[in-house]
């Protein structure tokens, strides 16, 4: 099975700030990579899909960049409404697995 | 608009059994393969099955193997999760999320999940 190895698993900053958070699988996963948020009580939203390919109506703040095992994702400025946890997911095999997610909080 | 919505979670014992449902409503839901993705309490996502569009494959994750059953019924847009012989581990919301695409790896990329349904494992 690939796992998903995402840090950091918590992060603190302000509103403005440019956050970064990576991503590594196991194995080469190309670009089958997925980037979900979730707030608390919410069911995981898409945001970032193959990888680089922002989701429809999401923010353009979100990018995601990587192939191979390393990946970034990045919100270039971030916004009150960004405090979530977020989560990568490959599917390029099965079972499909997430990372352990990033808890983004404000400071 | 695309809408999943779970339902049949609750308490149970261990050992005991419980089916899940999600019905699927604005989109051709024989054309899309669908999954059951679950969350511990504060934990993180775990994909637990899936079922391609006609229901003629299906896939589990090794930690339920043998005991979960996943199947559609394509006639009233239902997917359905049986669970049995159920553990305090399966303690979990249970959300259904649908495939994105016509390609097999395209079934295991979720732009669409239901709010989940919460299934507790507990005597």
């Amino acid at each position: 099975d690939i796992q998903m190895t995402q840090s950091p698993s918590s992060l603190s900053a302000s509103v403005g700030d440019r956050v970064t958070i990576t991503c590594q699988a196991s194995q080469d996963i190309s670009n089958y990579l997925n980037w979900y948020q979730q707030k608390p009580g919410k069911a995981p939203k898409l945001l970032i899909y193959d990888a680089s390919n922002l989701e429809t109506g999401v923010p353009s703040r979100f990018s995601g960049s990587g192939s191979g095992t390393d990946f970034t994702f990045t919100i270039s400025s971030l916004q009150p409404e960004d405090i979530a946890t977020y989560y990568c997911q490959q599917y390029d095999n099965l079972p499909p697995a997430f990372g352990q997610g990033t808890k983004l909080e404000i400071k | 608009e695309v809408q999943l919505l779970e339902s049949g979670g609750g308490l149970v014992q261990p050992g005991g059994s419980l089916r899940l449902s999600c019905a699927a409503s604005g989109f051709t839901f024989s054309s899309y393969a669908m999954s059951w993705v679950r969350q511990a309490p504060g934990k993180g996502l775990e994909w637990v099955s899936a079922i391609s569009g006609s229901g003629g494959s299906t896939y589990y994750a090794d930690s339920v193997k043998g005991r979960f059953t996943i199947s559609r019924d394509n006639s009233k847009n239902t997917l359905y999760l049986q669970m049995n012989s159920l553990r305090a581990e399966d303690t979990a919301v249970y959300y259904c999320a649908k495939g994105g695409g016509l390609r097999f790896l395209e079934w295991f990329s979720w732009a669409y999940w239901g709010q989940g349904t919460l299934v507790t494992v507990s005597s």
